[in-house]
């Protein structure tokens, strides 16, 4: 079954300085990984994905991925957090059927402090 | 940029009722998907619909659930007779031929 987990319920970290959340997964076959964000009272809004290539994954406002296969991780990254970033951060793996639903980890609250 | 829109923002309903929740995916999509978020709880897959069939559903999506497009815009989702576990915020997704599945500000539902 595919799965991806968020150890860190919360992430703390202050404006200007690199933050980092944390993914792991466990997938048969080959991973196809995604990253959302959740601001206060809406929907999820995507952020970038990785399917094939490169290991670096660049998206949205800033926001890039590192996919490392050995290590079964596709933590979040940007290198000058804003305040604004602060949000509910979930990873998600996509199933391999037709469907292609997602499964979700639990989330990450991102905090940025000023 | 075009997006997936969800009506209503906000449904309370009495245990027991019937509800309807509606979607409108991007025009160009052709995988549709319910999702919910139980507060505090990660967000969960409910059911997949594509070509006007269930595609696939998650146990959480049993015979209470059922999923329609009654035309070629719309996409619902009826819950026959609301129990108190249903509150959630409900959200609804599309997606194309790609992998990236696009999501709707969702609709929270609240059953007394």
């Amino acid at each position: 079954a595919q799965s991806v987990a968020q150890p860190e319920d919360q992430v703390n970290v202050a404006e200007g300085n690199p933050l980092t959340v944390k993914c792991t997964y466990s997938v048969s076959g080959n991973p196809y990984l995604f990253w959302y964000v959740q601001y206060p009272n809406r929907g999820l809004q995507f952020l970038l994905k990785y399917i094939t290539g490169d290991n670096l994954v660049k998206g949205s406002y800033g926001f890039e991925a590192e996919f490392n296969k050995s290590q079964t991780s596709f933590h979040l990254k940007k290198p000058s957090a804003l305040v604004s970033d602060s949000a509910l951060y979930f990873c998600a793996v996509r199933h391999s059927g037709s469907a292609r639903q997602l499964t979700f980890g639990s989330g990450t609250q991102l905090t940025v402090l000023p | 940029e075009p997006e997936v829109t969800q009506t209503p923002s906000h449904q309370v309903t009495q245990m027991g009722q019937e509800v309807i929740l509606r979607c409108v995916p991007i025009s160009n999509h052709l995988y549709f998907y319910w999702y919910r978020q139980i507060l505090g709880q990660k967000v969960e897959f409910l059911v997949s619909f594509y070509n006007n069939e269930i595609s696939e559903k998650s146990e959480i999506f049993d015979d209470q659930f059922s999923v329609e497009r009654p035309d070629g815009s719309n996409f619902t989702l009826k819950i026959r007779s609301t129990k108190l576990e249903d509150s959630a915020m409900y959200f609804c997704a599309s997606r194309g031929q790609e992998d990236t599945q696009y999501f709707g500000p969702g609709t929270r539902l609240t059953v007394l």
